[in-house]
């Protein structure tokens, strides 16, 4: 198994631009997050999903931020427009809804830097 | 709402010795996990260890270890024997059945050749 994978693992771009990071999960989980990792707040829970559907998205920031999980293999994280704020590495994880007990598994991180 | 603390934000430890990093939660919830995760620089997360709060029994992987006391909140990380490749950060998370998983800020562990 490949893993969780990230794209892009690097981003680079202006204040006020969009930002489109993209996860696929692991093959068979059903439960998808997206963790935001800065120096001063740590690993921070923005949303996640279990079966493609949004469950709790209080850790959005604010409007700017949008998550969508249009199917099993595939999510999407976006800012419109970017801050320099919101600099910071990204995180997407997944794991088998079926319990407190399951591990989550975490892809390598997108690396965001709004200039 | 579900907190956990982690005080020591760096430590350091001679190669060879023993280090024990801390970690305290805040929860009204009696069932749930606790876990401890390593960051090494290539950023990648990687799970060390698992406790499950019903368990009484001290969890343990080889050179880690885990001194849980439930009643005090407190859930510590025990690496015995360090190496030069256990430097990360590590973080200790509450998972509980909102299926949430909060993290503490992390402790930056140096290993000293």
């Amino acid at each position: 198994d490949a893993g969780v994978i990230q794209s892009p693992r690097h981003e680079v771009t202006e204040m006020g631009q969009e930002v489109t990071l993209r996860c696929k999960p692991i093959s068979g989980h059903n439960s998808l997050f997206w963790y935001r990792q800065t120096m001063m707040r740590g690993l921070e829970l923005l949303i996640y999903f279990n079966n493609n559907v949004p469950i709790d998205d209080s850790g959005m920031p604010e409007d700017r931020f949008s998550a969508k999980m249009p199917n099993a293999s595939f999510s999407t994280l976006k800012i419109q427009p970017s801050e320099p704020r919101d600099s910071a590495v990204y995180f997407c994880a997944s794991s088998l809804a079926t319990g407190r007990r399951e591990k989550l598994f975490f892809g390598s991180g997108t690396q965001l830097s709004v200039l | 709402a579900q907190t956990v603390t982690q005080s020591q934000p760096e430590m350091s430890v001679q190669e060879a010795e023993t280090v024990t990093l801390s970690c305290t939660y805040d929860t009204s919830e009696s069932d749930y996990y606790l876990f401890w995760y390593k960051q090494p620089p290539s950023r990648q997360m990687i799970l060390v260890i698992r406790q499950e709060a019903y368990k009484q029994q001290n969890a343990t992987e080889n050179r880690f270890s885990v001194n849980f006391q439930k009643a005090a909140k407190s859930f510590s990380l025990k690496i015995s024997d360090s190496q030069l490749g256990d430097a990360a950060m590590y973080f200790c998370a509450y998972r509980s059945g909102s299926e949430k998983l909060v993290f503490g800020k992390g402790t930056k562990l140096t290993v000293n050749p």
